[in-house]
């Protein structure tokens, strides 16, 4: 089975700060893993995946296999990256994506 | 290129009545999903398709039906609506999840009364 956890539901931070978005998962094989973003009731849209190793809009992720972990990082929020954020997981070759609970992020002027 | 199409936007109904979630793709993709969307629980995975005439449960099937006569379409029945279904509805689509990840409709909101 395949499961992903995001340990905090709400985050808040201020504008300019760091922020980190946790994302635990469990899988006994070889993930993939993505992050998603959804502002204010509008569709997900792919912010990041593992695989291609890339950084948009100034966030990147991680993937460490010891922790099972693949938390999201920027080093300075802009207020326009207030969103809830789902991390998500599939099989190498799967067809099911399996996501976290979310996390709402809000960044403060 | 509209990616993917979901409808309606918005529907009310009432306790006991059936109704479907329309999906439809243009991308020629084999796989396609639905999920719910309810406040702390995530998307969760209702049904999916990895190509036409094959579908598969996900985590929370009942209640739901599912068919895919075609590649780009995938319509979600709900047989005998109860309010515990009420919830967004997302329909995705993808040539490779495991690569790519999923594409996204814009969602059904869905109020059963």
């Amino acid at each position: 089975a395949q499961r992903v956890t995001q340990p905090e539901k709400l985050l808040s931070v201020f504008k300019g700060a760091p922020v980190e978005l946790k994302c635990n998962y469990s899988y006994s094989g070889s993930p993939e893993l993505f992050w998603y973003v959804q502002y204010s009731r509008q569709r997900l849209q792919l912010l990041l995946r593992h695989i291609s190793r890339e950084s948009i809009k100034g966030f990147t992720a991680d993937l460490n296999k010891g922790e099972t972990s693949f938390h999201l990082k920027k080093p300075f929020a802009q207020e326009e990256d207030s969103a809830m954020y789902y991390c998500a997981l599939s099989a190498t070759s799967g067809s099911r994506l399996t996501f976290g609970e979310g996390t709402q992020l809000t960044v403060n002027p | 290129n509209a990616g993917v199409t979901q409808t309606p936007k918005f529907q009310v109904l009432k306790t006991g009545q059936s109704m479907t979630l329309q999906c439809a793709q243009d991308m020629n993709h084999e796989y396609m999903s639905w999920y719910r969307q309810d406040p702390g629980m995530g998307l969760r995975l209702i049904h999916y398709s990895v190509g036409a005439g094959i579908t598969d449960q996900g985590e929370v099937p009942n209640g739901y039906n599912v068919s895919r006569s075609t590649t780009e379409d995938f319509p979600l029945r709900l047989l005998s609506a109860a309010p515990s279904q009420t919830s967004v509805y997302f329909c995705a689509s993808s040539n490779s999840p495991g690569a790519r990840g999923y594409t996204f409709g814009s969602g059904t909101r869905l109020t059963v009364v």
